[in-house]
């Protein structure tokens, strides 16, 4: 089964620290997304992307965030000056379609900023 | 905007038992689709199970049933015959359909199965 690649799993950081978390979605996929997940907290959307330009955005999704996908397969997220309230899971997600059913979450990069 | 209530912060149930997770919604749209994500230790989410708003027929996906009551904006999972597998946090999920796919999550129920 299709999945959707998520690197590094866990990624230890100085603040004020830029890290990038990469993320390779489903090859037949369309449309892509970050949420973000503090420990002991609700799953939060940040970001969608699609057609190479962001669609929509979470108010936590400010200028210390910038997505991209810098060629055919990947689809990164750059978190410039990270803080200590930045440390949570990162998920990955992808869709084949804008509506219809839920999307494919990869396994996560777990970012600690210290 | 859409709000995702899950009110049972932790659910306990015996092997082969039947767990019911309740999730309540607010909404004004009349067209939506919902979800029940599962998040075991890995903390990797599977979907579990999925409903369209406009399908009266509440899903089924093996042991995992849903009881949709849209007029009461409610969205219950039901785990029938609990295994230790299904020990995780669950989350329901919202998506409207004129968004950009954004899922709007609850805060999650953790479900402890007991041999």
């Amino acid at each position: 089964e299709p999945e959707v690649t998520q690197t590094p799993s866990h990624q230890v950081t100085q603040m004020g620290q830029e890290v990038i978390l990469r993320c390779v979605p489903i090859s037949n996929h369309l449309y892509f997304y970050w949420y973000r997940q503090i420990l002991g907290q609700k799953v939060e959307f940040l970001v969608s992307f699609y057609n190479n330009e962001i669609s929509e955005k979470s108010e936590i999704f400010d200028d210390q965030f910038s997505v991209e996908r810098p060629d055919g397969s990947n689809f990164t997220l750059k978190i410039r000056s990270t803080k200590l309230e930045d440390s949570a899971m990162y998920f990955c997600a992808s869709s084949e379609r804008r509506q219809g059913y839920g999307y494919t979450f990869g396994s996560g990069t777990r970012l600690t900023v210290v | 905007a859409q709000t995702v209530t899950q009110s049972q912060p932790e659910m306990s149930v015996q092997e082969a038992e039947t767990v019911t997770l309740s999730c309540t919604y607010d909404t004004s749209e009349s067209d939506y689709y919902l979800f029940w994500y599962k998040q075991p230790p890995s903390r990797q989410m599977i979907l579990v199970i999925r409903q369209e708003a406009y399908k009266q027929q509440n899903a089924t996906e093996n042991r995992f049933s849903v009881n949709f009551q849209k007029a009461a904006k409610s969205f219950s999972l039901k785990i029938s015959d609990s295994q230790l597998g299904d020990a995780a946090m669950y989350f329901c999920a919202y998506r409207t359909t004129d968004s950009w796919g954004k899922l709007q999550f609850g805060a999650g129920t953790q479900v402890v199965v007991t041999p």
